[in-house]
């Protein structure tokens, strides 16, 4: 079963703009991290965030993490028609390095 | 690319017949992991292999089950297959169970 939730399921922006999506989940985590999904295809790693962490920047992306409301945000600056994809959020629990994840959010970049 | 490759690609099955999909690690990773995704859904933990022993399952039944080699790389097996197995079967290799999971491109399979 998944246990946390991607909102929105589904966003539309243009070129230039930003994308915020959020992420919920149930349990206490290790970390959480995001990953791009294109077209069914392989995932591919973003960013992790360990639980101690409140905030981490790569590039054009920022994720916030707050433990306390079980929940995170995946902020994408200036979009591209390339980040085009799902995005996930996965939380790492327990003592293997299982990730669990979301339902994703869809995005969709226009020019 | 991530150095995690799988195969096969795509693969047709009937129900009820079982099925073997290969993964390599990424070279020095010894942990291998193994997801489930439903279409239109986020992947599923089906477990993970550790230095060629399970360490960790997610809720499968018993007729998925796998193998770790002693170079790293994996097998999934699923046995007595159902139309539900239907999905996208994901890889994912680390240099340790806590690690930073790299995925392959994954095996589409069908069950009819």
């Amino acid at each position: 079963s998944q246990q946390g939730e991607e909102d929105p399921q589904a966003l539309s922006i243009q070129e230039g703009e930003n994308a915020t999506m959020n992420c919920s989940y149930k349990t206490s985590i290790n970390n959480l991290q995001w990953y791009r999904q294109n077209s069914g295809r392989g995932l591919v790693h973003l960013i992790l965030i360990r639980s101690n962490e409140r905030e981490k920047h790569s590039g054009r992306l920022r994720v916030t993490l707050d433990t306390s409301k079980k929940s995170s945000s995946l902020l994408i600056t200036a979009s591209r028609a390339a980040d085009t994809a799902s995005y996930f959020c996965a939380q790492n629990t327990g003592t293997a390095s299982k990730l669990t994840f979301g339902t994703g959010t869809r995005l969709q970049v226009t020019l | 690319e991530t150095g995690v490759t799988q195969s096969p690609t795509h693969l047709i099955k009937t129900r009820g017949q079982q099925v073997t999909l290969r993964c390599s690690s990424q070279s020095g990773h010894n942990t291998v992991s193994w997801y489930q995704q439903a279409l239109g859904q986020g992947p599923q933990f089906i477990f993970q292999y550790y230095r060629e022993e399970e360490n960790g399952r997610g809720n499968f039944p018993p007729r998925f089950s796998g193998l770790q080699f002693p170079n790293y790389s994996s097998e999934l097996n699923v046995n007595a297959l159902e139309l539900d197995d239907s999905a996208l079967y994901l890889c994912a290799s680390s240099l340790s169970p806590h690690g930073e999971q790299y995925f392959g491109p994954g095996t589409r399979l069908t069950v009819t």
